[in-house]
Formats: C-alpha cells, sequence, structure tokens
C-alpha cells in the first residue's frame, strides 16, 4: 500500500524567513517523490521530484526537498520565504512501477508579510 | 502548448440530471487522469488511460460515473444521475509517454442542487 502523510495543515512563516512543508510516506520498493503547488481557482503545479540520485532536489521557484530514506521523508524547503508562495502544497508518492500517483492532505502554506 | 483544457469551468445542475464533463490532455501525452478534490477527502484519483485504454478505474466511486477516451486528444467524465454528495473540483491531468510528473488542467467546479 502506498500513503503519504503531511502533518500540518497550516504553516505560516515570516516573508524573508526560510520554510518547510513537510512530508512523510509509505510505499514498498522504491519510491518516487513529488511536490505540487495550488493557487486559488487552479490546477495542481509540478514543483519538484525525486526519482534516484541525489538526496537534494531542486525546483521551481527556487524550492528543493530533501530525500531522507532513512526517515521515509520528502520536507519541502525555501531559504527565504515570498508573500507570493502563499499556497496549498501537496505531497505525491508513486511506486516504482506503477502509473498513478497518491496525495497528501495539502498543507496550506501563508506567508506573512 | 496550451495546457491540458477542461470545460466548462463550472457547472451548476440539479439532482439527478446527467452531467458531462471534458478534457483535452497535452499532446502527445499518453496518460490521462481524473481526479476529484474535496475538502473532506482530498485529492482523489478515479480513473487513469495509458493509449486511450482504462487501466485503472478503481477510484470510480459507483456506477453512476463513468468516464471514456475516444481518442488521445479527447475524454470525457460522466455522472449519471448527479446527486449533492458529488459537488466537488474535477481535474484532468496528463503526463507524457516516459512520464514523471502530471500536468493538471484548471479544474471544473461541480455544484449539484
Amino acid at each position: 500500500a502506498q500513503s503519504v502523510a503531511q502533518p500540518e495543515d497550516q504553516v505560516n512563516v515570516a516573508e524573508g524567513n526560510p520554510l518547510t512543508v513537510k512530508c512523510t510516506y509509505s510505499v514498498s520498493g522504491n519510491p518516487y517523490l513529488f511536490w505540487y503547488v495550488q493557487y486559488p481557482n487552479r490546477g495542481l503545479q509540478f514543483l519538484l521530484k525525486y526519482i534516484t540520485g541525489d538526496n537534494l532536489v531542486k525546483g521551481s521557484y527556487g524550492f528543493e526537498a530533501e530525500f531522507n530514506k532513512s526517515q521515509t521523508s520528502f520536507h519541502l524547503k525555501k531559504p527565504s520565504a515570498l508573500v507570493s508562495d502563499s499556497a496549498l502544497y501537496f505531497c505525491a508518492v508513486r511506486r516504482a512501477g506503477a502509473n498513478n500517483l497518491f496525495f497528501g492532505t495539502g498543507t496550506r502554506l501563508t506567508v506573512i508579510p | 502548448d496550451a495546457g491540458v483544457i477542461q470545460s466548462p469551468r463550472h457547472e451548476v445542475t440539479e439532482m439527478g440530471q446527467e452531467v458531462t464533463l471534458r478534457c483535452k490532455p497535452i499532446s502527445g501525452h499518453d496518460y490521462l487522469f481524473w481526479y476529484r478534490q474535496t475538502m473532506m477527502r482530498g485529492l482523489e484519483l478515479l480513473i487513469y488511460f495509458n493509449n486511450n485504454v482504462p487501466i485503472d478505474d478503481s477510484g470510480m466511486p459507483e456506477d453512476r460515473f463513468s468516464a471514456k477516451m475516444p481518442n488521445a486528444s479527447f475524454s470525457t467524465l460522466k455522472i449519471q444521475p448527479s446527486e449533492p454528495r458529488d459537488s466537488a473540483v474535477y481535474f484532468c491531468a496528463s503526463s507524457p509517454r516516459d512520464w514523471y510528473e502530471q500536468y493538471f488542467g484548471p479544474g471544473t467546479r461541480l455544484t449539484v442542487t
């Protein structure tokens, strides 16, 4: 079975401060991990992915995520938050060899000016 | 490319009526996915196609829901008869043959009264 947990429904951070959005996963075999962002009244937009290789993955808009196999985590990070980063963030996992993604419940990020 | 196109963007209908949602995937993408998003259940995969063939429809809630993909550039999701609990945002997504990430459409907001 595959599952994704985003333990925080809401994350608030001051503009200019570093941000972290947490994600843990459960999957048999090697995981493929993804982060998506959703702005109001829009579809999900791909941010970054981990398939293999370096554990630190860099993506769009200055975001990055670190794959930690021992902790089964894939936390999303950004060194300096912008007000425009305020959105709903989804972590997703796919088992190698499978075609469907399992999404977490989402974390609403609010960056306070 | 225009991205994934969905129509209509908003649909309001009365309980018992038939509803048809439409999707045009990105040209050249072999996979097409239908998702439903609600506050209570988050983002759920309903069904996905590979080269126009339904691969996994285990997420389709019940027989009132059906999906077709008559060709590579068009898919429909039909609900007949519709019920108030079907109210949600329905997303279509597509991905390329050697896919990792999915590209989402803007969604159709369905309200069943």
